[in-house]
C-alpha cells in the first residue's frame, strides 16, 4: 500500500470547515483513498473513501486531485465532537489483504470553541 | 443493527495467564480483522480471518498469539502466557465482503500486571 503523509496536528474553530490534507504521491492506479478517525482511544470510525472522483456523504467530503497524488478531507461544519485523530489510508483491494488497513500517524484535529 | 461487539471491554491478567478476546462481527459480515494499539502508538494490523479460515496472519507475533473465527460464534484472539508488553488495546473490525469498508468495535483493553 502507498505511503501517506499528513500534518501531525491541526486546529479548527467550532462551526468552521476543517480541511485535512493528505499526500500520497506514490499512489497506484488501483489504490483507493480511505479516511478513518479515532476519537480518544475509541474504535476507529470509517468516514469516507474514493478512487478518483470526489465523494460526499453525511459526514464529510473527499476531494482527490486530478493526478491523485493528494487529497483533502473536508468536515463542513466542525463541532467539538469532531476532535479526533484522522487517518488517511491508501490501499489496494486485493484477494489476500481484503479490507486490511495500514494506519500511519494521522492528524490530531482539535476543534476549539 | 448492532455494530461490532467486543468483550470484555477491559481485561486484567497476571503475567503467565491466558487472555481470550472475543469479537462478534456485524450481522452479515464474514470477514474479521484484528488490530493492536500499544500505548501511545498507532494501530497495527495483526490478522485477517474469514469464516473458519485465516487469510493473512502476517502481523501476528510468531509465538503465544493465535486467532480463530469458527463457523458458529465469535472470533477469538488468544494470547497465551501474557507478558507486560502485551498490555494494549485490541480492536476488531468486520466487513461484509473482501474489499468493502471495515467497521470497528470499541476494543478490549488488556492490562497485564
Amino acid at each position: 500500500d502507498a505511503k501517506t503523509t499528513q500534518p501531525p496536528s491541526m486546529d479548527c474553530a467550532e462551526g468552521r470547515a476543517a480541511n485535512l490534507p493528505c499526500n500520497h504521491s506514490t499512489i497506484s492506479g488501483n489504490e483507493y483513498v480511505y479516511w478513518y478517525r479515532q476519537i480518544h482511544s475509541q474504535g476507529p470510525q470509517y468516514i469516507i473513501h474514493g478512487l478518483k472522483n470526489n465523494e460526499t456523504n453525511e459526514m464529510a467530503s473527499l476531494i482527490i486531485t486530478e493526478d491523485r497524488k493528494s487529497s483533502t478531507l473536508i468536515l463542513p461544519h466542525a463541532t467539538l465532537r469532531d476532535t479526533a485523530v484522522y487517518y488517511c489510508i491508501v490501499r489496494v483491494r486485493s484477494e489476500t489483504s481484503g479490507s486490511r488497513l495500514t494506519f500511519g500517524e494521522g492528524t490530531q484535529l482539535t476543534v476549539n470553541p | 443493527n448492532a455494530g461490532v461487539m467486543q468483550n470484555p471491554r477491559h481485561l486484567v491478567r497476571r503475567r503467565g495467564q491466558e487472555a481470550r478476546l472475543r469479537c462478534s462481527p456485524m450481522k452479515g459480515h464474514s470477514h474479521v480483522y484484528w488490530y493492536r494499539q500499544l500505548p501511545e502508538e498507532g494501530l497495527k494490523f495483526m490478522v485477517y480471518l474469514q469464516k473458519e479460515n485465516i487469510i493473512d496472519e502476517s502481523g501476528m507475533p510468531k509465538e503465544r498469539f493465535s486467532a480463530e473465527f469458527p463457523k458458529e460464534g465469535p472470533s477469538i484472539l488468544r494470547i497465551q502466557q501474557v507478558v507486560r508488553g502485551d498490555s494494549a488495546a485490541y480492536f476488531c473490525a468486520s466487513s461484509p465482503a473482501k474489499n468493502t469498508e471495515a467497521f470497528f468495535g470499541q476494543g478490549t483493553r488488556l492490562t497485564v500486571v
